[in-house]
């Protein structure tokens, strides 16, 4: 699986949008960009994947620039709630192991 | 059900004795994966299950680990003779199918070896 770089921290106000970028200059092109979270003291919470096209959930939008290269994790109102680690995973959708990096870790202030 | 569940939350036991975790996983979800991450450390895998069988063992670290599955359901993942090395959250986690679609995860059990 192609390695991730994230920003190791970011603030954010509550009720603004967070912006979390991602970059996988590596990616091949049968892999996936998938985004965890994990909040502090519980399990990963699967949020949203895309190979290509931009997506949007109930959660938050994923934007992936053309070359595949680098994406964005949009959360688009931002609540104390939050607050947590976010994860992004670049992996063959076949693959069955996750594999977590540094991840960043997103603080939102009111 | 709702979620992937894990029983016990929190486990704190002896060094040299037996422990057993276990995972009930969604509803359906034929895949079945255990990982363990340790305090401020990202997921190490230790193995996955497609139905009753596990396919992969690489990742357990070494004999004292052993986990079972049975009828595409409940799993039961044991760590004999437990060292404090071993402390740490072991989060389980399904899907409907190994490797195709997304894992989601309970909440872990928290296991302290004194």
């Amino acid at each position: 699986d192609a390695k991730t770089t994230q920003p190791p921290s970011m603030d954010c106000a509550e009720g603004r949008a967070a912006n979390l970028p991602c970059n996988h200059s590596t990616i091949s092109g049968n892999e996936y960009v998938y985004w965890y979270r994990q909040i502090h003291s519980q399990g990963p919470q699967y949020i949203i994947h895309g190979l290509k096209n931009n997506e949007t959930n109930e959660m938050a939008s994923l934007i992936i620039t053309e070359d595949r290269k680098s994406s964005t994790l949009i959360l688009p109102h931002a609540t104390l709630r939050d607050t947590a680690v976010y994860y992004c995973i670049v992996r063959v959708k076949a693959g069955n192991m996750l594999t977590f990096g540094g991840g960043t870790r997103l603080m939102v202030k009111p | 059900g709702a979620g992937v569940s894990q029983s016990p939350s929190n486990k704190v036991t002896e060094k040299g004795k037996d422990v057993e975790l276990r995972c009930d996983p969604i509803s359906g979800h034929t895949a079945l994966y255990w990982y363990r991450q340790r305090l401020g450390q990202g997921l190490e895998f230790l193995i996955y299950f497609q139905g009753n069988s596990a396919p992969d063992k690489s990742g357990l670290p070494s004999d004292r680990f052993s986990a079972e599955r049975t009828g595409e359901s409940v799993s039961t993942l044991t760590i004999q003779r437990t060292q404090q090395e071993d402390s740490a959250v072991y989060l389980c986690a399904s899907s409907r199918v190994a490797g195709v679609e997304t894992q989601y995860f309970g909440p872990g059990t928290r296991l302290l070896v004194l």
